[in-house]
């Protein structure tokens, strides 16, 4: 029979706002975490990562913010583009360097 | 900088049928890992490398799924009896450290 696939989260913004994708992580001990991005066709692509000794990090108009209290992890991402559409994956690990974990994914689509 | 090659992109079979997928990591790169991605979920590990030695196939089919990393750059990737529940795209990745991935475009299997 025909496999169904799961009906992703879906953000949908303004082109020019701010953009805000959640993750809630499964393991406590993880350690390390990553922000990806995939368009249709094409393979995961690293865009932010960030360790757990730290509750911020920026790059160029994407912000990872982590919470471990509550084992949340969001993506900030600035002044959204057409080309910021895609499906957001975070990642975690234990043990920097081990196995990767996905999360479900949740899709961007940005209106111009 | 070439990225992580490999092919088909695109493959159909009948099931119980046998195919075999290749990959090209970043050259340099000593970790080589491939992916289970079912249509709307996040990547599932199948099978990590370490040059050409096995770290974790713990989610790997052995009954069906097997993997080679000859010589410790490229792999392949092979399903010997394929099943309906095998359609999903196949990604491999590279890491030079063992942190960030760089992923390729991915294999589309469909079993029918």
């Amino acid at each position: 029979g025909e496999s169904v696939g799961l009906h992703l989260p879906t953000l949908s913004v303004q082109e020019g706002d701010n953009s805000i994708i959640n993750c809630a992580y499964s393991n406590s001990a993880s350690d390390y975490f990553i922000w990806y991005k995939q368009e249709s066709g094409k393979g995961p692509q690293f865009i932010i990562d960030i360790r757990s000794n730290m509750d911020k990090r920026q790059g160029q108009r994407v912000t990872v913010l982590l919470n471990k209290t509550v084992k949340h992890l969001s993506l900030q991402i600035a002044a959204t583009q057409p080309g910021d559409s895609a499906v957001y994956f975070c990642a975690e690990s234990y043990n920097q360097g081990g196995k990767l974990i996905f999360g479900q994914g949740t899709e961007l689509s940005v209106k111009p | 900088e070439a990225g992580v090659a490999q092919s088909p992109r695109y493959k159909i079979i009948e099931k119980r049928q046998s195919v075999a997928f290749w990959c090209n990591p970043i050259s340099g790169h000593a970790t080589l890992y491939w992916y289970q991605q079912i249509l709307g979920q996040g990547p599932k590990l199948l099978i990590q490398f370490q040059n050409n030695g096995v770290v974790d196939d713990s989610q790997l089919p052995k009954d069906r799924f097997s993997a080679e990393r000859l010589k410790g750059v490229d792999s392949t990737l092979k399903i010997q009896p394929a099943k309906l529940e095998d359609s999903a795209v196949y990604l491999c990745a590279s890491s030079p450290t063992g942190s960030e991935q760089y992923f390729g475009p991915g294999t589309r299997l469909t079993v029918t």
